[in-house]
């Protein structure tokens, strides 16, 4: 059964910090990897998905990387910023083997100014 | 171009009764998933549904039902309401055997008293 985990549960950075949020997924049979941004009480954003092929991709500020064989997937947020709170979810798309989503508990970030 | 839309927004019911949740894809979308994510946890999958019929289904008890309509619209429906199953209730709009592309509403928020 996949299972998700992040690490930190929470983090408070102040404001310009460069961090990095950390995912852990069980087995690596996994279509592809997706990093969610979640605001308080609202739906989910997706920000950037990793192909399982993939090792990384890159929008903006925002860096994810992806090794499979050992399970585990970053989100680097390069100068953070006060409008970057929010909580960010991983999650991997389970494809031919399951067309569902499992998603990690996420991390709850506060950027303060 | 309308998101995914659900309805209500948010829902206050007393423990036993019955709620009835709705969603309307993205247009384009013929595949609807739902996903019950209890506070300060990430979303688990509840069930996908396309050509009207239920596909796959996660780890949850037979109280919680749907269905989808010719229109692609889809109705979570939960009976004998819980304490526990206060939570957000977001659903996912794809297309049928395209393993990208899903796009999430913003959620239904359910307080069971």
């Amino acid at each position: 059964k996949q299972e998700v985990t992040q690490i930190p549960a929470a983090l408070s950075v102040p404001e310009g910090e460069n961090l990095v949020l950390n995912c852990s997924f069980t087995d690596s049979a996994i279509y592809n990897l997706q990093w969610f941004r979640q605001d308080p009480g609202k739906g989910l954003t997706s920000l950037l998905l990793i192909q399982s092929s993939q090792r990384e991709q890159t929008s903006g500020r925002l860096n994810a990387s992806l090794d499979k064989s050992s399970g585990r997937s970053t989100l680097y947020i390069a100068a953070s910023q006060p409008g970057d709170s929010a909580t960010y979810l991983c999650a991997v798309f389970l494809g031919n083997y399951g067309q569902n989503f499992v998603f990690g508990p996420g991390t709850r970030l506060s950027v303060l100014p | 171009d309308a998101g995914v839309t659900q309805s209500p927004t948010h829902l206050i019911k007393t423990r036993g009764q019955q709620v009835t949740l709705r969603c309307s894809p993205k247009s384009g979308h013929d595949t609807v998933s739902w996903y019950q994510q209890a506070l300060g946890q990430g979303p688990q999958f509840i069930f996908q549904y396309y050509e009207e019929e239920e596909r796959q289904r996660g780890n949850f008890p037979d109280r919680f039902s749907g269905h989808q309509f010719p229109n692609y619209s889809s109705e979570l429906n939960v009976n004998a309401l819980l304490l526990g199953d206060s939570a957000l209730y977001l659903c996912a709009s794809s297309q049928k055997g395209q393993l990208y592309g899903y796009t999430f509403g913003s959620g239904t928020r359910l307080t069971v008293v």
